[in-house]
């Protein structure tokens, strides 16, 4: 069985901080993991995805990820917040079968404030 | 191309109502899923199709039925609506070998 969680509910930070948001996981396989955004009243946003390529994930709008095995982590990271970064992030990991289709586990996401 | 899209946007249910949400892709994907989401849950899987024909129960079946009669659509009915089926609802779907899926933009469905 796979888990996640994500370790904070709520993350504040001021417009130009940087910006981390913590993520661990447990899986039996070896996992692809993902982050995905959404805005207020909107669908999910993917930001970006690991598979093992590389460990270190460059996604959209400025956010990378790093995978540590060690660590059982993938924590979200952006070095200057702006304010439309405000939203609820979903890290979540992904048990793709055999037979090529996906089950994703969601953490219970975090809501990034941004203040001037 | 319009990618994942869903029908309706809005609903307001009473109890015992029924109901069927209606889930369409047109990027040939095989693999279809429709989830919920509850505010502090994250999102969880109801039910999924890993091909035309075919579908599987998720995590939270109970209460929902589904039906994939055709490869870009994805059913989701409510045959006797509940007050503890207000959500949001988000269909999904994705494509061997990737596992990437794509979203919807969601049902938010209230039963009074």
């Amino acid at each position: 069985a796979q888990s996640v969680t994500q370790l904070d509910s709520h993350v504040s930070v001021s417009e130009g901080t940087p910006v981390l948001l913590r993520c661990n996981y447990s899986s039996s396989y070896s996992p692809s993991l993902f982050w995905y955004v959404q805005h207020p009243n909107k669908g999910l946003q993917l930001l970006l995805k690991y598979t093992s390529a590389a460990t270190l994930v460059k996604g959209i709008n400025g956010f990378e990820a790093e995978f540590k095995k060690s660590e059982t982590s993938f924590h979200l990271t952006k070095p200057s917040a702006h304010m439309s970064d405000a939203a609820e992030y979903f890290c979540v990991v992904s048990d793709q079968r055999d037979s090529g289709y996906s089950t994703l586990t969601f953490g219970k996401g975090t809501m990034l404030l941004v203040s001037p | 191309n319009a990618g994942v899209t869903q029908t309706p946007k809005f609903r307001v249910l009473k109890t015992g109502q029924s109901m069927t949400l209606l889930c369409a892709q047109d990027m040939n994907h095989e693999y279809m899923y429709w989830y919920r989401q509850d505010p502090g849950m994250g999102l969880r899987l109801i039910h999924y199709s890993v091909g035309e024909g075919t579908t599987a129960k998720g995590e939270v079946p109970d209460g929902y039925n589904v039906s994939r009669l055709k490869k870009q659509n994805f059913l989701l009915g409510l045959e006797s609506a509940a007050p503890s089926q207000t959500s949001v609802y988000f269909c999904a779907s994705s494509n061997y070998p990737t596992d990437t899926q794509y979203f919807g933009p969601g049902t938010r469905l209230t039963v009074l």
